[in-house]
């Protein structure tokens, strides 16, 4: 049963880059047709797709984040990870790293982490 | 940017049957999941390809399709059932993934 874990620091200064691992348990992140994917959610507000990186190491983001979103994969640690530039306010909420299938659906989900901006 | 629409709020008798719809001009060509989220905890697939349930799922949740909205429907709603629920699909390209607004569903 795959199960995901996300790591990171909780609190990132404004214009700084936010970084976030997620380890993959019990399955791997070089298994094929999943797309490793971070969603994150502003207190009280829906969840937003960021992005996701396919087994083949193709990536998608959203295109509100493109410019500043990095998503990548080490096949040796068996984890995916995060990165969000040049960060404020805005990008305050908890970060869920998850499993995404094929039809676009996302069956495994982290417990999520919360990351606030702030000086 | 695509958009997928849903009601801001639902609202049901313990018992009666709930139904959240979820509209969006790329769904008759694309999937929709659903998720079900409490509070303080991480979402819950549901619903996969509209209709479809993953074990564990209890059968008084199901998907349907027709045109540009799909719906959830919830036969029987339990006290427990109290939550947000998200449906996601993507846009006509596939590329870009995007949740709908979530509906929040009470149990009166």
């Amino acid at each position: 049963q795959v199960q995901l874990q996300e790591s990171g620091p909780g609190l990132v200064k404004p214009s700084q880059t936010l970084s976030l691992t997620c380890t993959v348990s019990g399955g791997s992140v070089s298994s094929a047709s999943d797309y490793w994917s971070w969603i994150r959610q502003p207190a009280g507000k829906r969840l937003e797709w960021i992005g996701h990186i396919y087994t083949s190491g193709s990536t998608n983001y959203n295109p509100s984040l493109k410019s500043r979103v990095t998503i990548s994969v080490d096949m040796s640690k068996n984890q995916f990870s995060l990165k969000l530039s040049s960060v404020t306010a805005a990008d305050t909420a908890v970060y869920y790293c998850v499993r995404g299938r094929n039809y676009y659906n996302m069956d495994v989900w982290g417990q999520g982490t919360t990351v606030t901006v702030s000086s | 940017s695509y958009e997928l629409t849903q009601p801001p709020s639902v609202s049901v008798s313990p018992g009666q049957t709930a139904r959240i719809t979820c509209s969006g001009d790329a769904l008759p060509k694309q999937y929709v999941s659903w998720y079900q989220q409490k509070p303080g905890q991480a979402p819950v697939l549901l619903i996969y390809k509209d209709s479809e349930r993953p074990s564990g799922i209890p059968e008084r949740f199901s998907g349907s399709s027709s045109g540009t909205t799909v719906t959830l429907t919830i036969s029987g709603v339990q006290a427990e059932d109290e939550a947000d629920y998200y449906c996601q699909s993507a846009d006509s390209s596939g590329t870009d993934w995007v949740f709908g607004g979530g509906t929040k569903l009470t149990v009166l």
